[in-house]
């Protein structure tokens, strides 16, 4: 099984961009899609980044997903902050085994 | 719109058991899988088990594989996990997730999840 390791925490002024780095530790990070989550306190998650880069209906096009191969790494965007966005985000893959695996979570801060 | 709705969670013994149910409405339960996944007091999301939309392949966390058991009855459109010889580590708020349309193995929709605590 692989692990996906994120940034504890992260924190940025609103109106600027923050990205949040999602590292795979084995296999390559192009091999199975990544997915983003937000949750914020109190409530279940919901999906912000779908298949690497893909945005659900309803989820503003401030928000971004891609991924870098030399580093094995995914990141989320999140550009135009507003304090609505302060909340956790998990990043997601999985393996060819059926196993999913979800990263440590980053606490997003925006002040 | 899509409703997914946990219960069956409370308060359990070590080694006991316990089933959590979850009720699907607004989408067309039969053409979904479905995940459970949970969530320790302060701490992040883990993986526990899928199950296809027409239950033929489920898979398990190794943490949880052979003691737990995930299931779905369609004609009732509810999820079920039954969890046996429960533990301390097991203890955590238990949401279900229906499968993305695109990815059976991305979340597209979460419940409200159900709280499970193991202790003596």
């Amino acid at each position: 099984n692989f692990m996906l390791t994120q940034p504890h925490s992260v924190s940025e002024s609103p109106g600027k961009t923050v990205t949040i780095s999602c590292t795979r530790s084995s296999g390559s990070i192009a091999s199975n899609y990544v997915q983003w989550y937000q949750q914020r306190p109190g409530s279940s998650p919901t999906t912000v980044i779908y298949k690497d880069d893909q945005r659900p209906s309803g989820v503003p096009d401030r928000f971004s997903g891609s991924f870098d191969t030399s580093s094995n790494s995914a990141s989320l965007t999140i550009s135009g902050l507003k304090t609505e966005d302060e909340a956790d985000y998990y990043c997601q893959s999985y393996d060819s085994s059926n196993q999913v695996t979800f990263g440590g979570g980053t606490k997003l801060t925006v002040l | 719109q899509v409703q997914l709705v946990e219960s069956g969670g409370g308060v359990v013994q070590p080694g006991r058991s316990l089933r959590l149910s979850c009720v699907a409405s607004g989408f067309t339960f039969s053409g979904y899988g479905m995940h459970w996944v949970r969530q320790a007091p302060g701490k992040g999301l883990e993986w526990v088990a899928v199950i296809w939309y027409d239950g033929s392949n489920k898979y398990y966390a190794d943490s949880v594989k052979g003691r737990f058991t995930i299931s779905r009855d369609t004609s009732k459109n509810t999820l079920f996990l039954q969890m046996n010889s429960l533990r301390a580590e097991d203890t955590a708020v238990y949401y279900c997730a229906m499968t993305h349309p695109a990815l059976v193995y991305a979340f597209d929709f979460w419940g409200q999840g159900t709280m499970v605590t193991v202790s003596s």
